[in-house]
């Protein structure tokens, strides 16, 4: 069975502050995908990046990085600098042989 | 602009009724779901289709029905079965690039804003 744990229910940070959600996940496929999505106020949730269990490799697009450590089961998104924009639910989620989402983590950055 | 669109943004409804969520996509995606997202609990998949006049149960079925008619459309039946029908309604597509519903699984998806029904 698939599992998606983020542990961190709510966050909140001060403008400017680096702020990591964590997301461990749990499975038995070889070949899976995590993902995370990021879901504003409006509610519609957005797509951050994907990343394929064959690459290890950790990823930065601007403020955001991503780090992922098949070791630990874990894929961890770092907001550097946080922004007020950034305040949202983050998703982890969790493709193998179906679709799994974690509970998400309630960021809220504060001026 | 390609998305998807549901609507209404609300809807309300007395117990015991049948209510429909529309969503539309114009992003030429083949498949579609139904997610169901309640306070402090991840998504739930209620229904997903490949393709047209096709589709299948999610984790959450119990108490819905889907149609798929067109690949653009893909409206969600809740019905009065369904014990705890207040909730938030998220819709989304994907391109399906292999064997469904693997390939699903690792695409991303495209949400709509979603649709928030209220049963009182």
């Amino acid at each position: 069975a698939q599992k998606v744990t983020q542990a961190q229910t709510e966050i909140s940070v001060v403008e400017k502050e680096d702020v990591t959600l964590d997301c461990v996940y749990e499975t038995r496929d070889t070949t899976y995908y995590l993902f995370w999505y990021k879901q504003p106020p409006s509610g519609e949730l957005v797509f951050l990046i994907r990343r394929n269990s064959f690459d290890e490799q950790n990823e930065i697009s601007g403020r955001y990085s991503w780090n992922f450590q098949k070791s630990t089961s874990s894929f961890n998104f770092t907001i550097t600098a946080s922004q007020v924009v950034d305040s949202a639910v983050y998703f982890c989620a969790l493709g193998g042989n179906k679709l799994t989402f974690g509970t998400g983590t309630q960021l809220k950055v504060e001026l | 602009d390609g998305g998807i669109t549901q609507s209404p943004k609300y809807l309300f409804r007395k117990e015991g009724q049948n209510v429909t969520l529309s969503c539309e996509q114009n992003l030429n995606h083949d498949a579609m779901y139904w997610y169901r997202q309640d306070p402090g609990q991840g998504l739930r998949l209620i229904y997903y289709s490949q393709i047209v006049n096709d589709f299948q149960k999610g984790d959450i079925a119990e108490g819905y029905s889907v149609s798929r008619e067109k690949k653009e459309s893909f409206p969600l039946t809740v019905t009065s079965a369904q014990k705890n029908p207040t909730a938030f309604y998220l819709c989304a597509s994907s391109m399906s690039t292999g064997e469904f519903p693997a390939s699903s699984y690792n695409s991303p998806l495209h949400f709509g804003n979603g649709t928030r029904l209220t049963v009182t």
